[in-house]
């Protein structure tokens, strides 16, 4: 998707590892967020950044942790990866404007064996 | 807490007719809007179409309006004229006051049958 990239695409760790999605966006919007997506389910807010220099826990924080490094980057850290995270993550970006909808990247693909 | 209910977990429909998807919510925030998204099969999110608590009037974005009934809590996808890539799974979202944090329901797969 335009203006969210998402790196990597696809990970496959081993119970125990540590990794960092990375996200960064081109739109300076102010809001970055990550989601995970299980089978069958919605997205659920794992941590956000309403404006660089500040993060907050969403619905399901536990495992992870998070860096806005600057506007136009937010990276999601997993120190010590659990099977029960695996799972599609997206990163998005938000304006502060409902009429300009959040923004998706494409996702990274993550299973953790 | 803000809540999304989408009680349809697949639905079926035949090429070139029109249907309609469900999502009921609850929040207690007195502004909010409510978003519908497409997931096809190559899991990207596309945005679809938007309706904030106070517009008076549903919305609509070609083939795609939203159904608000703001009484019952309800805030349904309605499309027009199926077509065959409209094949997907589809959510229902809901963003309040709070840094556009966005609360998903769990997603109905439509299949649309030539």
């Amino acid at each position: 998707n335009a203006g969210v990239t998402q790196t990597p695409k696809f990970q496959v760790l081993k119970t125990g590892q540590s990794m960092t999605l990375q996200c960064a966006q081109d739109m300076n919007h102010n809001s970055m967020y990550w989601y995970r997506q299980d089978p069958g389910m919605g997205l659920r807010l794992i941590y956000y950044s309403a404006s660089e220099g500040t993060t907050d826990k969403g619905e399901v924080p536990n495992g992870y942790n998070v860096s806005r490094l600057n506007k136009r980057e937010f990276s999601l850290r997993l120190e010590s990866a659990a099977p029960s995270q695996t799972s599609v993550y997206f990163c998005a970006i938000y304006s502060g404007n409902w009429n300009q909808p959040q923004h998706f990247g494409d996702g990274t693909r993550l299973s953790i064996l | 807490a803000q809540k999304i209910t989408q009680t349809q977990p697949g639905m079926f429909v035949q090429e070139k007719e029109a249907v309609t998807l469900d999502c009921t919510y609850d929040t207690s925030d007195p502004s909010y809007g409510l978003f519908w998204y497409k997931q096809p099969s190559s899991g990207e999110m596309i945005f679809l179409i938007y309706q904030g608590s106070y517009d008076q009037q549903n919305a609509t974005e070609g083939r795609y309006s939203l159904n608000f009934q703001k009484a019952r809590k309800s805030a349904n996808l309605v499309i027009s004229a199926s077509q065959l890539g409209d094949s997907a799974m589809y959510f229902c979202a809901m963003g309040g006051t709070s840094y556009g944090k966005l609360t998903f329901g769990q997603g109905t797969i439509l299949t649309v049958h030539p």
